[in-house]
């Protein structure tokens, strides 16, 4: 049962260019959304996250965009670099029978980056 | 601030043998989780653990895995009797354990490969 779609498998963009990767969920229990970068050999390294009572955050290049009633999240990266190649996970947490906030992780299958010079 | 390290970066063993994975969250993650990463997949959670207490195992930690956090601090991993499935990436993350979300920061991993 895969709880977070994501898509595309892969992108290619130039320099410049803003790839969007989209994730969709279906658990009404996700309360936070995290995306991760992901360099080979390296562990998931945090870009930006967010709650499901605002429908879009900004950092520096990177911007989600949340629609809560359709359960869709989606990552823009803008001016898009070749050092932003990579893959990339969204993620939801789920509350989990523990009660508390910040329980587990659960990711979606990955989308790898390519931006050509 | 020093990140979540973890011990050894590569694993070689045979299929049969017993292995076990260290990881040091960062200081003050009361918060300690265990993730499993395969090739072309996005992580999958094995265990988690505040504190000292392992509050909940995945269904994908069978009888031959074992985590262990004795202090509340560093966190072990242990998988008996490997087999060839075992082959994989595991990773652990830390978090600050609050009344809001906060973070989960993942460690390099550990990649383990079963001849």
């Amino acid at each position: 049962q895969q709880q977070v779609k994501q898509s595309p498998q892969s992108l290619i963009v130039q320099k410049g260019g803003i790839p969007i990767i989209n994730c969709a969920y279906e658990n009404t229990a996700f309360d936070y959304f995290p995306w991760y970068q992901q360099f080979p050999g390296k562990g998931p390294a945090l870009l930006i996250a967010i709650r499901p009572d605002v429908s879009e955050k900004k950092e520096g290049r990177f911007t989600i965009s949340f629609n809560k009633s359709a359960k869709q999240f989606s990552l823009h990266i803008m001016d898009s670099q070749p050092g932003d190649s990579a893959t990339y996970f969204c993620a939801a947490h789920d509350r989990g029978y523990s009660g508390g906030s910040n329980y587990k992780l659960t990711f979606g299958k990955g989308t790898l980056l390519t931006v050509n010079p | 601030d020093t990140g979540v390290s973890q011990d050894p970066r590569h694993k070689i063993t045979k299929r049969g043998q017993n292995v076990t994975f260290r990881c040091d969250p960062i200081s003050e993650h009361n918060r300690l989780y265990w993730y499993r990463q395969t090739l072309g997949q996005g992580p999958e959670f094995l265990t988690y653990f505040q504190n000292e207490a392992q509050l909940e195992k995945s269904r994908l930690l069978s009888d031959r895995f074992s985590a262990e956090r004795p202090k509340g601090s560093f966190s072990t991993l242990e998988i008996q009797r490997t087999e060839q499935g075992d082959s994989a990436m595991y990773l652990c993350a830390s978090s600050l354990g609050t009344r809001t979300n906060q973070p989960q920061h993942f460690g390099d991993g550990t990649r383990l490969s079963i001849l």
